[in-house]
C-alpha cells in the first residue's frame, strides 16, 4: 500500500460546481497533514493546513477523519483559476517528513 | 523576506556525469528537504537535512548524497546519472522548532534536469 494515495483524476468541473478530492494515508502514526497546490510546471504551494476539527478558508474546507486514515479537500463555487493539481501531503513523523501523493488534476471548464 | 532560492533552473547533462544543485531556504528556516519529481508524479522524499546532519532519507540510492551548510543553505549531488534521473527537484525549507516540527514546508521554484 502507497504512503499516500490519491484519485489522481482528472475532475473536470464547470465554473461554480462543488468539487471533493480524498486522499487515503498508510501510516497511523502520521501527526500533521496539508493541501498543496501546484500549478502546470511550477512549484507545490502551501493551499491549507488540516486540523483535527476540520478548517475552512473561504471556499476552501479541510477534513481529517483519523480513524479511517484520510484527508479530504471540499472546493464551492469553482472558479477558473482553480485549475491545477493538488497535492496530499502528509507529515510521517516528528521529523517534518513529508509524504506527498501523486496530486489530483482539477480542470474548471466556463 | 526571500523565500526559497534554488540554482540553477535549468540543467542538461549526459549520463554518467556528476551534477551538483543548490538551495537556499527561506530565511528564518533551519531544515531543508530534497524532493525529485518526474513528469506526471508528486514529489518524492529524498531526503532531509538539518543541522548540518542528513536526519532522513527516502528510497533513493546512494548516488544522490547532499550537504547543509552553516547557513543552513543546501546541496544535492547526484553521481553517474542515468536517464531516468531526468526530473524536476525541489527544494523544501521549514523551520523545525526545537526537533519536533509540524510545520509545512515551502518550496523553491526547483531545478529542472534533464539527462541525454
Amino acid at each position: 500500500r502507497k504512503e499516500v494515495e490519491q484519485d489522481p483524476g482528472p475532475f473536470n468541473v464547470p465554473e461554480g460546481a462543488t468539487v471533493a478530492f480524498n486522499c487515503t494515508y498508510s501510516n497511523s502514526a502520521s501527526q500533521s497533514f496539508f493541501w498543496y497546490r501546484q500549478d502546470c510546471r511550477k512549484e507545490p504551494k502551501l493551499l491549507m493546513s488540516v486540523y483535527s476539527s476540520g478548517n475552512e478558508d473561504g471556499r476552501f474546507t479541510a477534513q481529517l477523519n483519523r480513524a479511517s486514515q484520510y484527508i479530504s479537500l471540499l472546493i464551492r463555487d469553482s472558479k477558473l483559476s482553480d485549475s491545477a493539481t493538488y497535492l496530499c501531503v502528509v507529515n510521517m513523523g516528528g521529523n517534518n517528513d513529508m509524504r506527498f501523493g501523486a496530486g489530483t488534476r482539477l480542470t474548471v471548464k466556463p | 523576506d526571500a523565500g526559497v532560492t534554488q540554482s540553477p533552473t535549468h540543467l542538461i547533462k549526459t549520463r554518467g556525469q556528476q551534477v551538483t544543485l543548490r538551495c537556499s531556504p527561506k530565511s528564518g528556516h533551519d531544515t531543508v528537504s530534497w524532493y525529485q519529481q518526474a513528469l506526471g508524479q508528486g514529489p518524492q522524499f529524498i531526503f532531509q537535512y538539518y543541522e548540518e546532519e542528513e536526519r532522513q532519507r527516502g528510497n533513493f540510492p546512494d548516488r544522490f548524497s547532499g550537504h547543509q551548510f552553516p547557513n543552513y543553505s543546501s546541496e544535492l549531488n547526484v553521481n553517474a546519472l542515468l536517464l531516468g534521473d531526468s526530473a524536476l527537484y525541489l527544494c523544501a525549507s521549514s523551520f523545525a522548532g526545537g526537533g519536533g516540527g509540524y510545520q509545512p514546508q515551502h518550496f523553491g521554484d526547483g531545478t529542472r534536469l534533464s539527462i541525454l
